[in-house]
């Protein structure tokens, strides 16, 4: 069975470091990962997606994360924050099964940029 | 393109009461349909799916209910609310090998 595990459920940073946002997943064949983001009282936004492409995924507001077999890990990084990139990370895998495209949640990590 | 409405965006109903959640979208037909729910401080959990009209599928047994009337109306029901119905509720949208693309979710307080 599929499952994602955040590392921390909270991350501080000063603005214009760097962000790291830790993934460990576990799945019995090729996961789908993706990173979603969301902002207080707001619906999930996409920041990217795995897909058995390359294992360096570019997303969004200078998001990526790499997908590491060897290590089960897809961690996200930028590497310098801004205030607006505080909000709640969302690490996901894909169940996938005929004709469904449910996705399995981590608890989410809560990101807290100080200026 | 595509888009996915939920409403209310915002609801305080009290124990015992009825509810009701919609959400459309619009810009693509048959979609596969979602309905998750976000409990302070948790993650997602996922709630009823639904791959066509009448066809739903829930994941947790609980005091919640969803229906399909149409392909692109997705409904979130619920006869009489318990306090621990509480939560952020979200539908979602998406396709075979594509993400899911989410409303901006409704915040329920049950009181």
């Amino acid at each position: 069975a599929q499952s994602v595990t955040q590392l921390d459920s909270h991350v501080s940073v000063s603005e214009g470091t760097p962000v790291l946002l830790r993934c460990n997943y576990s799945s019995s064949y090729s996961p789908s990962l993706f990173w979603y983001v969301q902002h207080p009282n707001k619906g999930l936004q996409l920041l990217l997606k795995y897909t058995s492409a390359a294992t360096l995924v570019k997303g969004i507001n200078g998001f990526e994360a790499e997908f590491k077999k060897s290590e089960t890990s897809f961690h996200l990084t930028k590497p310098s924050a801004h205030m607006s990139d505080a909000a709640e990370y969302f690490c996901v895998v894909r169940k996938g099964s005929y004709n469904t495209d449910k996705l399995i949640f981590g608890t989410g990590t809560r990101l807290q940029v100080f200026p | 393109s595509q888009t996915i409405h939920q409403w209310p965006a915002t609801l305080v109903q009290p124990v015992g009461s009825p509810l009701s959640l919609e959400c459309t979208v619009e810009g693509t037909s048959n979609p596969n349909l979602y309905w998750y729910r976000q409990a302070a401080g948790r993650g997602l959990q996922l709630l009823f799916y639904s791959v066509g009209i009448g066809q739903i599928s829930s994941e947790v047994p609980q005091n919640l209910s969803a229906s399909r009337p149409q392909d692109r109306q997705f409904i979130l029901s619920s006869k009489k609310l318990l306090l621990s119905d509480s939560g952020f509720y979200l539908c979602a949208w998406g396709r075979n090998n594509s993400p899911l693309h989410f409303g901006n979710g409704t915040r329920l307080t049950v009181t």
